[in-house]
């Protein structure tokens, strides 16, 4: 199936411990992306990357930090869990063909900071 | 998202139109984007409209764009108890790659 995939779809965990979410796309798109849903479903963008080249970088704690391997792949690795950091985490991916951009989405990984 | 605005919640009945909208503030906007999320699931693309676009139909589908106003909208025609779900509208600012500003989506619930 083409799509974008995450590792683990649940993630429970105690505050402290350090964890990382895994994301893959077989779309052959340059860009990937990962954002936050928060309770309350509001969803913000963190990082992107583009031929592995970090593009953006919002104001995130840098316990977070994103790598990417190789253009299908960015992981995200978080330090030191809080309880705050408890949330759905979604990568995209996309390709930019002139000004249109489509963002695939995975299917989320839901972080449990206990 | 306090910039892209959506109503929080919407209920209709099984067979009638759901009209969901959105408002964003950029100018600058360039393509803007519906997407759909199930309970427990991801977000699902659903249809999107180029900023110089005012209406585009796919299926069951009507996005209406007034550009002046800057306000969106996603008509679902004949509603059916599986469109339940969370509908977002998204905005792309500018060209090039960008990531996407999202509304706080607007729970769609769609009565038998």
């Amino acid at each position: 199936d083409t799509a974008v995939s995450q590792t683990p779809k649940y993630l429970v965990t105690q505050m402290g411990n350090d964890k990382s979410i895994k994301c893959e796309q077989n779309l052959g798109h340059d860009t990937m992306y990962w954002y936050k849903q928060d309770s309350k479903k509001f969803l913000k963008i963190m990082f992107s990357y583009n031929n592995k080249e970090l593009i953006i970088n919002e104001t995130v704690p840098n316990r977070f930090s994103p790598k990417s391997p190789d253009k299908a792949h960015l992981n995200l690795h978080i330090n030191s869990l809080e309880l705050g950091d408890s949330a759905v985490y979604f990568c995209a991916s996309s390709q930019v063909t002139g000004s249109q951009e489509t963002q695939y989405f995975g299917p989320g990984t839901r972080l449990l900071v206990l | 998202g306090e910039d892209v605005e959506q109503s929080l919640f919407l209920s209709v009945r099984e067979g009638d139109s759901s009209v969901i909208n959105c408002t964003y503030t950029d100018s600058s906007s360039t393509y803007l984007y519906w997407y759909k999320q199930e309970p427990g699931a991801g977000l699902q693309l659903l249809t999107y409209i180029f900023s110089n676009m005012d209406m585009k139909q796919d299926q069951r589908l009507t996005v209406l764009l007034n550009k002046k106003d800057k306000h969106l909208s996603l008509r679902i025609a004949d509603t059916q108890t599986g469109d339940s779900a969370i509908y977002f509208c998204a905005e792309k600012r500018g060209t090039g790659r960008r990531a996407l500003t999202f509304g706080s989506g607007t729970r769609l619930q769609v009565q038998p």
